[in-house]
């Protein structure tokens, strides 16, 4: 079955430092892969995603970047933390190119980060 | 450009009484909708999902949500409402496609009273 995995699940970082949130996906192939943050109140907002190796799409101009060294590998990374990078991060993967949205995402369990 | 409302931000039921949250959607074609739910500090489970068919859709843990094309809305539907029911849940609406993006509405809270 599959599975994802997220992780650290929670993070203190101070202002300035950097960032490396990983996600990787197991028991499937060539998944497509999505980073959300969700801060207090404004509901999930799509960061990243990603339909292949090296594809990486960015939703809004911030503070992050995206990788994807591997096929099921997603990395969230950031050179200097800001304040306003504290949220809830999520990864989440769907079927890939040869289907189905109606699967729907499965997500990980999240990422509290906090800069202090 | 694909949008999802979720009008109420907060919903207080009492436990045992019957449960509706509000969607509204904004899609050009027939979309793929979806509802989800998050425990405090959790990732999304998903509830249900509508894509074709019938438009009366049946999830876990007893929700159901009804999709009407015309008034473009998806809502949630539970009959009697449990204490553990108390989470967020997002309501969410996606395109077929290469990239699969789903657009997530700003969620609504429930709380259950006793």
């Amino acid at each position: 079955s599959q599975t994802i995995h997220q992780w650290p699940a929670t993070l203190v970082q101070p202002v300035g430092s950097p960032l490396s949130l990983e996600c990787t996906v197991e028991g499937t192939s060539n998944p497509n892969l999505y980073w959300y943050r969700q801060a207090a109140g404004r509901g999930l907002q799509l960061l990243f995603y990603s339909v292949g190796i090296g594809q990486i799409s960015s939703e809004v101009p911030q503070n992050l970047s995206a990788s994807r060294p591997q096929d099921r590998q997603f990395i969230l990374s950031s050179k200097k933390l800001l304040l306003s990078d504290s949220g809830f991060y999520l990864c989440a993967w769907s079927v890939g190119t040869s289907g189905e949205l109606n699967y729907g995402y499965t997500f990980g369990s999240g990422t509290r980060l906090t800069v202090v | 450009a694909q949008s999802v409302t979720q009008p109420d931000i907060h919903i207080t039921v009492s436990e045992g009484a019957s449960l509706e949250l509000r969607c509204n959607y904004s899609y050009g074609a027939t979309p793929y909708l979806f509802w989800y739910v998050q425990s405090p500090g959790q990732g999304l489970q998903l509830l249900l999902k509508y894509f074709s068919g019938d438009t009366l859709v049946q999830g876990i843990k007893g929700f159901e949500a009804e999709f009407k094309r015309s008034q473009s809305s998806f809502n949630l539907r539970k009959p009697s409402v449990h204490w553990s029911d108390a989470a967020e849940y997002f309501c969410a609406v996606g395109a077929s496609g290469n990239t699969g993006k789903l657009i997530f509405g700003q969620g609504t809270t429930l709380q259950v009273k006793p």
